[in-house]
């Protein structure tokens, strides 16, 4: 079982917004860092800190949190986002690293 | 641009010993900026930390992994390297290397490495 929970799919029409929502009692001290998986390949980071994009990354990926949530926001989804996406940050002990359990986002 | 890349064998036999080795090309291991980590995903699965080491040696490994886990550095060949013990079926998995940022502001892991998948079979 993770300490960090996501939901395990989500679908957007292509052109809208969706958030993906990780929640987890450390996301009160400790901020998430996004990842997007595509088949087949690695994880690539899209989000860290408190609201930051890697170079190369497009702005309309941004992050947020509140209290035990964490949230991952695409504004205007295109059909290339379609993809994994895993949240990570550190377990209620500050000392380890934990993932959710990753969310599915399908484009419409 | 800093680049990871992971190479060891594809498959293992139950009960043996996994070793992989991440190369680490464009950056320094010895970067007291960084930990180097290892992190895995089972196929159709979600990612799962392992450990990570700092240039000094120190390590910092998850509790379920613990037990059977090394993880060691190598600054004179710009590589880390993780060792898995007692390995079974539950085991095969993507291995992953990447570079970990940890700051006040956060914590990361970027780049990774393309990854490397081991399967544990007789």
């Amino acid at each position: 079982s993770s300490e960090l929970t996501q939901d395990p799919a989500v679908s957007v029409a292509l052109g809208q917004t969706v958030r993906i929502t990780c929640q987890g009692d450390s996301l009160r001290s400790y901020y998430a860092s996004w990842y997007q998986q595509k088949p087949g390949q690695a994880p690539v980071l899209v989000i860290y800190g408190k609201n930051n994009r890697p170079s190369g990354i497009p702005d309309r990926f941004s992050g947020s949190s509140s209290g035990n949530t964490a949230s991952l926001t695409i504004t205007g989804a295109q059909a290339e986002d379609e993809a994994d996406y895993y949240c990570n940050s550190r377990d209620s002990s500050g000392n380890r690293w934990v993932f959710g359990g990753g969310t599915k986002l399908t484009v419409l | 641009q800093v680049q990871l890349q992971e190479s060891g064998p594809g498959l293992v036999k139950p009960s043996e010993t996994l070793s992989l080795t991440c190369t680490v090309s464009g950056g320094s291991v010895s970067s007291g900026s960084y930990y180097w980590s290892w992190i895995r995903q089972p196929p159709g699965k979600g990612l799962e930390w392992i450990g990570y080491i700092y240039y000094s040696g120190s390590t910092n490994y998850n509790p379920s992994l613990k037990s059977r886990v090394t993880i060691s550095v190598d600054t004179s060949k710009n590589q880390f390297s993780l060792k898995l013990s007692s390995v079974t079926a539950a085991d095969t998995a993507v291995y992953y290397c990447a570079r970990e940022t940890s700051t006040v502001t956060g914590d990361w892991f970027d780049p990774w490495g393309q990854g490397t998948l081991v399967t544990v079979s007789s």
